[in-house]
């Protein structure tokens, strides 16, 4: 089945010490997204890449960096974790067109997340 | 930015019965899903329903774009439909299909 996955499913860390959380899909989206999601709260969209073309929000901090080395992949780098950083991070795929129409909008899957834990 | 709340904030049920879960947002959306978190806290989808009606077994939602919101209706409710409800939207002119989540309804049934 096509899907989004997600690994590890638990991260442990230490403060400081970068960590890698990767996604991988074969739904050949050509979206893919980086939520965080703290407890209790909603997912908060960290960034997206669309192709090749990577999306910052605004508010992301620069201690998260993201690859997308193709299509397949996407990583999400934290360089040096806070004790505030310690969540659950959510991948997401979307197909995503450029007729400038309704049907440009998709829906968008989700893996099952990876849990970061900071110590 | 768009607004979109969700209610009510809490819901307690007991099982067998039926229930409607309520999405309003503040603009036109080119896109609207509902997922269903579960304890392990992953997305599920649910629904794809910018607009117009659908069901899947006990589960059906309808979005009337024109007065901006959404229902999930849940019938003959199990336990394990209990977790975090959340409607998501994507804003018009939304770049790259992102989405806008609402607080959520988190559903708890009783056996």
């Amino acid at each position: 089945d096509a899907m989004v996955i997600q690994n590890p499913r638990y991260q442990v860390t230490q403060f400081g010490k970068p960590v890698t959380l990767s996604c991988s899909q074969t739904l050949n989206h050509n979206v893919m997204y980086w939520y965080q999601q703290k407890s209790s709260q909603a997912p908060k969209l960290l960034f997206h890449y669309y192709d090749k073309d990577f999306n910052n929000e605004a508010d992301t901090p620069d201690n998260f960096q993201s690859r997308r080395p193709n299509t397949s992949f996407c990583f999400l780098d934290i360089r040096s974790p806070g004790l505030g950083d310690a969540a659950m991070y959510l991948c997401a795929t979307s197909r995503v067109g450029l007729s400038g129409g309704a049907s440009d909008y998709n829906e968008q899957f989700f893996g099952p997340g990876t849990r970061l834990t900071v110590l | 930015g768009i607004q979109v709340e969700q209610s009510p904030p809490d819901l307690i049920l007991q099982e067998g019965a039926n229930s409607t879960l309520r999405c309003n947002f503040s603009d036109s959306v080119n896109n609207l899903q509902w997922f269903h978190q579960n304890p392990w806290g992953q997305l599920i989808n649910l629904f794809y329903i910018p607009s117009g009606t659908k069901q899947n077994g006990r589960l059906s939602a309808t979005t009337v774009a024109t007065e901006r919101y959404s229902l999930l209706y849940i019938s003959s409710s199990q336990t394990t439909d209990s977790g975090v409800y959340f409607c998501a939207v994507v804003p018009p002119f939304g770049n790259g299909n992102k989405l806008v989540f609402g607080a959520g309804t988190i559903l708890r049934v009783k056996s």
